[in-house]
């Protein structure tokens, strides 16, 4: 079936740099997509989303990029510091019926060093 | 924000018992929750949708017998895996869709890490 993929499994950073985090799908239906940050034995915490009719979403040092042309999606976190280090997943939502159920990518593990 | 609370954190059972596991949306009611399953450094896999009232719907390849669903009340929903065997062990989530965001923000518990021996 259709997936959500992600082009880097592991991201690692120095602590006050910019970090991207990409993901790819492939569900030209999906209207919204949500990215994530799961902590280890945590489940994941909501950070950003955005509409399929948005190209860009700004929150506290996140924002949140959206290629539909080439269903393309990125999270960009500014000044990274070392509690943001975590594994990342985009969502994706194909709306209608299937309100609320995600497809998740596979996550990038991203690694933030003091 | 939203809540969702999932208890409890951590079981581990005999293989051929049962297990039940639970998700409550604390300030909010969730018609809908789903619950997930996630297997070490891998991505979440949605295993089914909990629809308050009525039956679960699974995905292609959960087994409804062996994962028992039950979503009585708009605020708890239940999870009970039963006659569990090693290869369930996994790290089980659920999560809940906030009702007053326009397009729904679907908030997780803490998650359930079950280890079955």
């Amino acid at each position: 079936g259709e997936s959500v993929g992600l082009h880097l499994p592991t991201l690692s950073v120095q602590e006050g740099d910019n970090s991207i985090i990409n993901c790819a799908y492939s569900n030209s239906a999906s209207d919204y997509f949500i990215w994530y940050k799961q902590e280890s034995g945590k489940g994941p915490q909501f950070i950003i989303d955005i509409r399929s009719n948005m190209d860009k979403r700004q929150g506290q040092r996140v924002t949140v990029l959206l290629n539909k042309t080439v269903k393309h999606l990125s999270l960009q976190i500014a000044a990274t510091q070392p509690g943001d280090s975590a594994v990342y997943f985009c969502a994706e939502n194909a709306g209608g019926t299937s309100y609320g159920k995600l497809t998740f990518g596979q996550g990038t593990i991203l690694t933030v060093h003091p | 924000g939203a809540v969702v609370s999932q208890h409890p954190s951590r079981v581990i059972c005999k293989s051929g018992t049962s297990v039940k596991i639970e998700c409550r949306s604390l300030d909010f009611q969730a018609t809908t929750m789903f619950w997930y399953r996630q297997f070490p450094k891998q991505s979440l896999m949605l295993m089914a949708t909990s629809n308050e009232g009525s039956k679960a719907t699974y995905e292609q390849g959960v087994e409804k017998d062996k994962f028992l669903i039950n979503h009585a009340s708009l605020t708890l929903s239940t999870l009970t895996v039963t006659s569990a065997h090693p290869e369930d062990s996994s790290f089980y989530i659920c999560s809940a869709s906030e009702p007053n965001r326009p397009w729904g923000v679907d908030f997780f518990g803490q998650g359930t890490r079950l280890t079955v021996v």
